[in-house]
């Protein structure tokens, strides 16, 4: 069964096509930042990680961006396959005053063949 | 697998009831974190606990408490039960706090009738 809220925004990406998952966070005094990926039934997985002195991370077929100025985050994903489809969550964190993540809304990525 | 356990997996139970939820972390991780992820409020951070200690606070109801034990384990207790309880409750941990990445169980499903 789902694990998630009913209106999520979704996206729709053809499978082997590149995929961009946006994210505006909130607090500007955040510096570190993570993606993690949920499929239904399961916890968040960690896909990819990146602090606030970096405005790029790639790691195997995704790439993080980072823009402080406008307080956004995006994932990217290339070649896109069915596995990929789940909803992906950005989580940020002040790591000088909170242990806690605060984690954005989610996008739901939809593969289709 | 993230390494973190999570049980049971389901849980159903009747208003007015209390539950514990357990969580046992990663090998070596110090860090227990509590979120509670529902239809309508996404996922939110509870409680942490540092090495047996308390170390934040999130938005959790008085009627819920957690503790974590010597060997690291983690139990959630959750009394006079609401409808409005029902809801996916993970537990993550991480070596230490700040800027370590959090590793998400598989979660315990609560249904309250």
């Amino acid at each position: 069964g789902e694990s998630v809220g009913l209106h999520l925004p979704t996206l729709s990406v053809q499978e082997g096509d590149n995929s961009i998952i946006n994210c505006a966070y909130s607090n500007s005094a955040s510096d570190y930042f993570i993606w993690y990926k949920q499929e239904s039934g399961k916890g968040p997985q960690f896909i990819i990680d990146i602090r606030s002195n970096m405005d790029k991370r790639q790691g195997q077929r995704v790439t993080v961006l980072l823009n402080k100025t406008v307080k956004h985050l995006s994932l990217q994903i290339a070649a896109t396959q069915p596995g990929d489809s789940a909803v992906y969550f950005c989580a940020e964190k002040n790591t000088g005053t909170a242990s806690k993540l605060t984690f954005g809304t989610g996008t739901r990525l939809q593969v289709t063949l | 697998d993230s390494g973190v356990t999570q049980t049971p997996k389901h849980l159903i139970t009747a208003t007015g009831q209390r539950v514990t939820l357990r969580c046992s972390p990663r090998s070596g991780d110090l860090s227990v974190y509590w979120y509670q992820q529902s239809l309508d409020q996404g996922l939110q951070f509870l409680i942490q606990y540092y090495n047996g200690e308390e170390r934040a606070k999130g938005n959790i109801l008085e009627r819920f408490s957690a503790q974590q034990f010597p060997d690291l384990h983690s139990e959630l207790n959750l009394s006079s039960l609401e409808l409005g309880d029902s809801a996916l409750y993970f537990c993550a941990s991480s070596p230490r706090t700040g800027g370590d990445i959090q590793y998400f169980g598989a979660g315990t499903r609560l249904s309250v009738l």
